[in-house]
């Protein structure tokens, strides 16, 4: 089993849905939980940190189920420009510099 | 600033022969990571330094694999001999800290990667 699995999609949504991704991780002590975009043959870069009290970025929630180990993202009012590969990445070791990220689930905004 | 810098960015090379991937982390920046991405395995992490220091190596493929990082702002990561499985995009990752409840801010910041293709 992966340590952080996500469904790959892809997700074909029209502009203006809400779509929802979640992710689930296996091990249980992991400390800190984020989000983060990838656009096509681009490099990663962090969307947004997942709190344990849950979160919102302006379109963007993030909620955290301990007890289920699984993360959630939900994009409201979704733009072309949301259009990209989500990743979902655990801190499975605590204290220290071991990020663990999910294969993606795929995104794609139709007008 | 400039951000991670990786060179060099697009190597096409045969297989049988050594590859060297460079990385300048962002400054003042304590940890240094080495990531591969493919399709098939996604972003799996290869190594990680702190203060210079190689900290986890345990997913570096095998012996063909070896990184260094001499000072704060340089490091290598080789492959020799090169095979066609290691076809992937290298991607060097520069963080300020550890990854710790608490630290909501930071972040791994990542280079444009080396798209590596070995023929």
């Amino acid at each position: 089993r992966k340590e952080v699995e996500q469904d790959p999609g892809p997700f074909n949504v029209p502009e203006g849905a809400t779509v929802a991704f979640n992710c689930t991780y296996s091990n249980s002590a992991s400390q800190s939980f984020f989000w983060y975009r990838q656009d096509c043959r681009k490099e990663p870069k962090l969307l947004m940190s997942v709190y344990s009290s849950g979160n919102e970025d302006g379109r963007f929630t993030a909620q955290l189920n301990r007890a289920s180990q699984y993360i959630s993202l939900l994009i409201r009012d979704s733009k072309l420009s949301d259009s990209a590969t989500y990743l979902c990445v655990v801190n499975t070791y605590g204290n220290t510099g071991k990020l663990i990220f999910g294969q993606g689930t795929t995104l794609q905004v139709k007008p | 600033d400039a951000g991670v810098i990786q060179s060099p960015r697009h190597e096409v090379t045969e297989m049988g022969q050594e590859v060297t991937l460079r990385c300048k982390p962002i400054s003042g920046h304590d940890y240094l990571f080495w990531y591969r991405q493919t399709m098939m395995r996604g972003l799996e992490l290869l190594i990680y330094f702190n203060n210079n220091v190689p900290i986890d190596d345990s997913g570096m493929p095998e012996d063909r694999f070896s990184a260094k990082m001499p000072n704060a702002s340089f490091s290598t990561l080789k492959i020799q001999p090169s095979e066609p499985r290691d076809s992937a995009v290298y991607f060097c990752a520069s963080s300020l800290r550890g990854f710790r409840e608490g630290y909501s801010g930071n972040t791994i910041y990542f280079g444009e990667g080396s798209w590596l293709t070995v023929v």
